[in-house]
């Protein structure tokens, strides 16, 4: 099945404990990003990739690290995470020219 | 960068009537623009989309228009159901074929009722 998964789907941590979610798609897609979606807000762009070893800024980039070693995956890290990074985060893909597919999202509580 | 906003936020109709939510744009190079539904607990999914060279596409219930002077484009729902109740969000992004920078707006939450 093609699809776009991500992990956790919830995660309560502490103030300065780093952490990654992974991303991972089985569609061989060349464009990825990582939103996050806040109440009243809608969702924003935090880091999109292009292909492998190339990633840019979104929007609201601040406290956030990419990567993208490979095709498939593209995991978001938070080095040092802050209670103002408490939100739903969404990855997403596609192949240029078609739509984009969202995971299911990832809950983070950062206390 | 781009601006995009999204009326109304909230909106209620009864089952069977239309719904129509509004975004207007703020980047005339902006020429891809597409409509997500978020239902509960899910990703947004894509439900239709246009591009700046067309003014309205339809897909059986659900229709698109796009005004490119205005910089303003309208998703419609006719006859609507109660399992059109989701969160609607419209997006900008100048190609659908080049770039990876999507703008969102902040999304409408239609329920209808039965």
């Amino acid at each position: 099945e093609a699809q776009v998964t991500q992990n956790p789907r919830y995660l309560i941590t502490v103030t300065g404990k780093k952490l990654t979610v992974t991303c991972s798609q089985n569609m061989n897609h060349e464009y990825m990003s990582w939103y996050r979606q806040d109440p009243g807000l809608g969702l924003r762009q935090i880091y999109y990739s292009m292909n492998v070893e190339v990633t840019d800024k979104g929007d609201v980039p601040e406290g956030y690290k990419v990567s993208r070693k490979e095709k498939r995956n593209f995991p978001l890290i938070l080095e040092s995470p802050s209670p103002n990074q408490t939100s739903l985060y969404f990855c997403a893909s596609r192949t240029p020219g078609t739509e984009q597919f969202f995971g299911p999202g990832t809950r983070l509580t950062v206390l | 960068g781009e601006n995009v906003e999204q009326h109304p936020s909230t909106l209620s109709v009864q089952e069977g009537d239309s719904a129509v939510i509004k975004c207007t744009y703020s980047d005339s190079a902006s020429n891809y623009f597409p409509w997500y539904k978020q239902e509960l607990g899910k990703g947004p999914q894509l439900i239709i989309d246009i591009r700046s060279n067309v003014g309205e596409k339809k897909d059986q219930r659900i229709a698109v228009t796009l005004n490119k002077t205005a910089k303003h484009f309208s998703l419609h729902i006719t006859e609507t159901q109660p399992e059109d109740s989701a969160v609607y969000f419209c997006a900008a992004s100048r190609g659908r074929n080049t770039g990876n920078q999507f703008y969102f707006g902040t999304g409408t939450s239609l329920t209808v009722i039965p």
